[in-house]
């Protein structure tokens, strides 16, 4: 047990639905993170919050929406997903977002499946 | 550029020693990490080392840095059944927020 919970473990959708993920983390961090971990590739960093604002969008398609309303609630919303899109994502926290203090803790991850 | 590679796969005997090797391409990176993903579950960092050392030690894990080859290695001692999991080497400059993660070893434990 990290202390960073994700819900839902696993999600099956549409392309033409729309959901949330949802990640919680109760370590006082207030920097979070969400990752995608694809099959044969290395993570990818999607989204960085630090303080409750967006500090890092690297490159993300628009149809994934962060939202982050406190430092202990991290959400992704979905809409329109494509097939590729399935994945493990994993959402993480740290104290802050840089410097010494970045050690990440990783939640146990939403396994999206994509129809 | 930013790198992180690491080969896919170590298979070794129970109770032997696992050397799991990274090398990376960023020579300004100061954190280098060891993170370990067991089956359905998330990353857990294991340990990680500052960019000025050389060695770290924790219990059954040692880190040997190689700053002049940019290699990174981690050692279990006496590897169990439950080592088995997915090893991955990751780093990131002091002044980022972003880690660079290596596609992980899977490592699988014979009897």
């Amino acid at each position: 047990e990290t202390g960073v919970t994700q819900t839902p473990r696993h999600l099956v959708m549409g392309m033409t639905n729309k959901k949330s993920l949802k990640c919680e983390q109760h370590l006082g961090h207030n920097a979070m993170y969400w990752y995608k971990q694809s099959a044969k590739k290395p993570l990818e960093l999607m989204f960085v919050y630090n303080f409750k604002e967006q500090t890092e969008n690297n490159s993300v398609p628009s149809r994934f929406s962060p939202e982050c309303p406190n430092s202990s609630h991290l959400f992704l919303h979905l809409h329109t997903l494509q097939p590729e899109d399935s994945a493990l994502y994993l959402c993480a926290s740290s104290q802050e977002s840089s410097g010494a203090y970045n050690e990440q803790f990783f939640g146990p991850g939403t396994r999206l499946t994509v129809l | 550029g930013e790198d992180v590679e690491q080969s896919l796969f170590l298979s070794v005997r129970e109770g032997d020693s696992s050397v799991i090797n990274c090398t990376y391409t960023d020579s300004s990176s100061t954190y280098l990490y060891w993170y370990k993903q067991e089956p359905g579950a998330g990353l857990q960092l294991l340990t990680y080392i500052f960019s000025n050392m050389d060695m770290k030690q924790d219990q059954r894990l040692t880190v040997l840095l190689n700053k002049k080859d940019k290699h990174l290695s981690l050692r279990i001692a006496d590897t169990q059944t439950g080592d088995s999991a997915i090893y991955f080497c990751a780093e990131r400059k002091s002044s980022a927020s972003k880690i660079i993660f290596g596609s992980g070893t899977r490592l699988s434990i014979r009897p």
